[in-house]
């Protein structure tokens, strides 16, 4: 079955530093990848696709991620925390023509002054 | 209006009342789901629609029933629910076809079964 994990239910970093939030998935087969965003009392909002174009995919609000196959792995980076970057995020793989999304559990970024 | 609405954004009912949630989207997809997010759970998938046919039906008990009238609206009925069924609950909608697109969500209804 698919599966995604997200290493780290809760990751704080300081204003300023890099954050690094971790998903791997299984895979038998090429995947496509998202990073969602969920600030409190709202739906989820994308952040960016991989969708077996460039393996660095770059997205809103200064976030990048970089898939590596051999690693299955599509972790999602951003040089410098801002505040407004508290929130859950969320990555999800989705195979063929993209109707079954698998979640990941989720990350709790909290972002310290 | 633009992008995935729901109604209500919050609804308390008690075990034995009837409501239902909308859900409308405003981009053209031919796909719609409904996911439910609850406290310390993944996302789990409900319910999808494609071209307003149910395509998947994850397991979900009875008392939720799920209706989508045409490719832009789509409802979910509730009745005789149980505390465990609060929760906030998701409606998303895609465009299927050739290539993964992505989900685009609405805000929510955050429903409490007292």
């Amino acid at each position: 079955a698919q599966s995604v994990t997200q290493l780290g239910s809760h990751v704080s970093v300081s204003e300023g530093a890099l954050v690094l939030l971790r998903c791997n998935y299984s895979s038998s087969v090429p995947p496509y990848l998202f990073w969602y965003v969920q600030y409190p009392n709202q739906g989820l909002q994308l952040l960016l696709k991989y969708t077996s174009a460039a393996t660095l995919v770059k997205g809103i609000n200064g976030f990048e991620a970089e898939f590596k196959k051999s690693e299955t792995s599509f972790h999602l980076t951003k040089p410098s925390a801002h505040m407004s970057d508290a929130a859950e995020y969320f990555c999800a793989v989705t195979y063929n023509y993209g109707q079954n999304f698998v979640f990941g559990p989720g990350t709790r970024l909290s972002v310290l002054p | 209006e633009t992008g995935v609405t729901q109604t209500p954004r919050h609804l308390v009912m008690g075990m034995t009342n009837k409501k239902s949630l909308k859900c409308e989207q405003h981009l053209g997809h031919n796909a719609m789901y409904w996911y439910k997010q609850s406290a310390k759970k993944p996302l789990e998938l409900m319910f999808v629609y494609s071209l307003e046919e149910r395509v998947e039906n994850n397991s979900v008990p009875s008392r939720f029933s799920p209706e989508c009238p045409n490719s832009s609206h789509l409802f979910l009925h509730l009745h005789t629910l149980q505390p465990e069924d609060s929760a906030l609950y998701l409606c998303a909608s895609s465009q299927s076809g050739t290539v993964a697109n992505p989900l685009h969500f609405g805000n929510g209804t955050r429903l409490t079964v007292t």
